[in-house]
């Protein structure tokens, strides 16, 4: 079974740039990245989506290495409303399911 | 566009009764649709995997009895928690997918927090 895992807790001040990574070492082929944002008690929220190499959007930029063996999310320049919980979502290879990493508590800081 | 409406948004009910959960895609059709459940601090897990005029496909683990899923329309899945009990409260989550049922565009609902006392 693919272990996507996260960080726990990652914390951060107003202005700085943030990069959560998401290990999946066990990805399906076919199948693309995506990563979301929870606030508590909502539903998660669509930030990017990529397969391989760099996407950039207007909120974030999301890299993956040649191996798509591991994700990183990159947020610039976050601010207060950023702090959330960041859930990368990927096939598993294995299993051929799309499962939700263990997610990573972004606190930003004044 | 792409909006996933869950109702009720929260939910109390006592233990043995039943508890419907209602996901509708407001502005699309979604040929399948997603039901996930979420514990505090933890992450979604799924559920059960819904498609249109067809049966569910539950995960290994979930009780198909316990949870019933019915997927009447393209806009409406229901989830009904039967002979609900403390350890069932949970934040129920559905989604929608618009790219076919490989869950790839995934559109959230806002979730229903169920407490069963």
């Amino acid at each position: 079974l693919a272990k996507t895992t996260q960080p726990i807790s990652m914390d951060s001040y107003e202005g700085q740039e943030v990069n959560i990574t998401c290990s999946h070492n066990n990805i399906a082929t076919n199948d693309y990245i995506t990563w979301y944002q929870q606030f508590p008690s909502q539903g998660p929220r669509f930030i990017i989506q990529g397969y391989k190499t760099k996407v950039t959007n207007e909120v974030a930029s999301l890299f993956i290495p040649a191996d798509r063996k591991s994700s990183t999310l990159s947020l610039p320049r976050v601010s207060l409303s950023d702090t959330a919980v960041y859930y990368c979502l990927v096939g598993d290879r294995s299993t051929d399911k799309l499962i939700f990493g263990t997610g990573t508590r972004l606190q930003v800081f004044p | 566009g792409a909006v996933v409406s869950q109702h009720p948004s929260w939910v109390i009910c006592k233990s043995g009764t039943s508890v419907k959960i209602e996901c509708r895609s407001l502005d699309f059709q979604a040929t399948t649709m997603f039901w996930y459940r979420q514990f505090p601090k933890q992450s979604l897990m799924l559920m059960a995997t819904s498609n249109e005029g067809s049966k569910a496909t539950y995960e290994q683990g979930v009780e198909k009895d316990k949870f019933l899923i019915n997927h009447a329309s393209l806009t409406l899945s229901t989830l009904t928690v039967t002979s609900a009990h403390p350890e069932d409260s949970s934040f129920y989550i559905c989604s929608a997918d618009t790219a076919g049922d490989r869950g790839l565009e995934q559109y959230f609902g806002p979730g229903t927090r169920l407490t069963v006392t």
